[in-house]
């Protein structure tokens, strides 16, 4: 059973402050991973995707990825009230199937 | 204007109706998903085509029937549909380039 987990939250931070999202993934082969925004009744929005060991900046987000632990990362640097929301994290197994966990959700405090 | 277009965005429909759900892309991708999402559960892919054939389907009830008439296009037929089916139902699209791109999504109501 291929499976991607996500600690489901609530995550509460305050304003300015660093948000860590993290997600474990099944399938070691696994090569590529992504992370979604979703806002409460829209659909997922892309905000990073990764395809190698270590990290990767854009912006105020840092994905990190650890093949070896089978673990990836976002940091959300300056968190603000507008980053609230569901973050969902995705995995192609193979081909281009993508697989997503449920999502952590994540209330920054103004 | 979103790059992956779905209608209805709202549909409630009966157990015994017939309808369908359209999406359509301009991304130039090659491959269209259907994916449910519902509460607290992580998305569920359904079906996949890749240039206009069915690569994968799920375990999909056969209830719910796709069809990819070209690889920007993408339906969804709907019938005898039971109350859990109630969700919402995405369409996305990729490739080459990996990054999935969703449109806004049908929610589904079954009454």
């Amino acid at each position: 059973q291929k499976e991607v987990e996500q600690n489901s939250g609530p995550l509460s931070v305050p304003e300015g402050a660093i948000a860590s999202l993290n997600c474990t993934y099944s399938d070691r082969g696994s090569q590529s991973f992504f992370w979604y925004r979703q806002y409460s009744g829209k659909s997922p929005e892309l905000i990073m995707s990764i395809y190698s060991n270590g990290d990767k900046e854009d912006g105020r987000f840092t994905a990190q990825l650890n093949k070896a632990s089978q673990y990836v990362s976002l940091l959300i640097r300056d968190s603000q009230p507008s980053d609230s929301a569901t973050y969902l994290c995705a995995v192609i197994w193979t081909g281009n199937q993508f697989y997503f966990g449920t999502g952590t959700s994540l209330t920054v405090i103004p | 204007e979103t790059g992956v277009t779905q209608t209805p965005r709202h549909l409630v429909m009966g157990m015994t109706n017939k309808k369908s759900l359209k999406c359509e892309q301009h991304l130039g991708h090659n491959a269209m998903y259907w994916y449910k999402q519902s509460a607290k559960k992580p998305l569920e892919l359904m079906f996949v085509y890749n240039f206009k054939e069915q690569t994968e389907n799920n375990s999909v009830p056969s209830r719910f029937s796709p069809e990819c008439p070209n690889s920007s296009h993408l339906f969804l037929h709907l019938h005898t549909l039971q109350p859990e089916d109630s969700a919402l139902y995405l369409c996305a699209s990729s490739q080459p380039a990996p990054e999935a791109f969703f449109g806004q999504g049908t929610r589904l109501t079954v009454v």
